[in-house]
């Protein structure tokens, strides 16, 4: 295991349904970051999290909502979603800064979530 | 902000053959380059990273250059092998900062 797990692994839902993705890590890190990977696009970052505060909120729609109740569990509330939301939903974490003085890198992530909107 | 632009974005060789995907990034400050893989229906993974005080770190059979003055660093695969099919993302990742910027990926097929 990676210290970075996400569940589930695959969901399907309607487009009036609404599901909570989960994500929790295992590494003491105090950052947390959810990105979207579609098909032959790249990797997109969504949301940030810095010592539980939401720092970046990269233009997504309100249908997809974060919540980060501490520095080890970050969650994905979605409701309404449409069809072209279908994608893999990574979680990640890390220190900030992501390379410390040693040099160490801690940028981590999880297996994903593969959803499916149906 | 830092834009990482990564060339090929698709890459098909012979096992055997080696393998080389580029990349440019724009920030000067931009200090730390990591790689990773990302098999498929799988996370991406770590494996190898360069720091901008080094021009090349090798690991058995992948590789690392980094040239500062022209902004571009380059993943090389030698004796290629089916298992090393997947895609690879290249990042840059600015002095400070704990984001990394991540290319578009390359997905890199290894025919038997």
């Amino acid at each position: 295991e990676t210290g970075v797990t996400q569940t589930p692994r695959h969901l399907v839902m309607g487009m009036t349904n609404k599901k909570s993705l989960k994500c929790e890590q295992h590494l003491g890190h105090n950052a947390m970051y959810w990105y979207k990977q579609s098909a032959k696009k790249p990797l997109e970052l969504m949301f940030v999290y810095n010592f539980k505060e939401q720092t970046e909120n990269n233009s997504v729609p309100s249908r997809f909502s974060p919540e980060c109740p501490n520095s080890s569990h970050l969650f994905l509330h979605l409701h309404t979603l449409q069809p072209e939301d279908s994608a893999l939903y990574l979680c990640a974490s890390s220190q900030d800064p992501s390379v410390d003085r040693l040099g160490h890198y801690g940028y981590t992530f999880g297996s994903g979530t593969r959803l499916t909107v149906v | 902000g830092e834009n990482v632009e990564q060339h090929p974005s698709t890459l098909s060789v012979q096992e055997g053959d080696s393998a080389v995907i580029k990349c440019t990034y724009s920030d000067s400050a931009s200090n730390y380059f990591p790689w990773y893989k990302q098999e498929l229906g799988k996370r991406p993974q770590l494996i190898i990273d360069i720091r901008s005080n080094v021009g090349e770190k090798k690991d058995q059979r992948i590789a690392v250059t980094l040239n500062k003055t022209a902004k571009h660093f380059s993943l090389h695969i030698t004796e290629t092998q089916p298992e090393d099919s997947a895609v690879y993302f290249c990042a840059g990742v600015s002095g400070g900062s704990y984001i990394p910027t991540f290319g578009r990926g390359t997905s890199l097929i290894v025919h038997p």
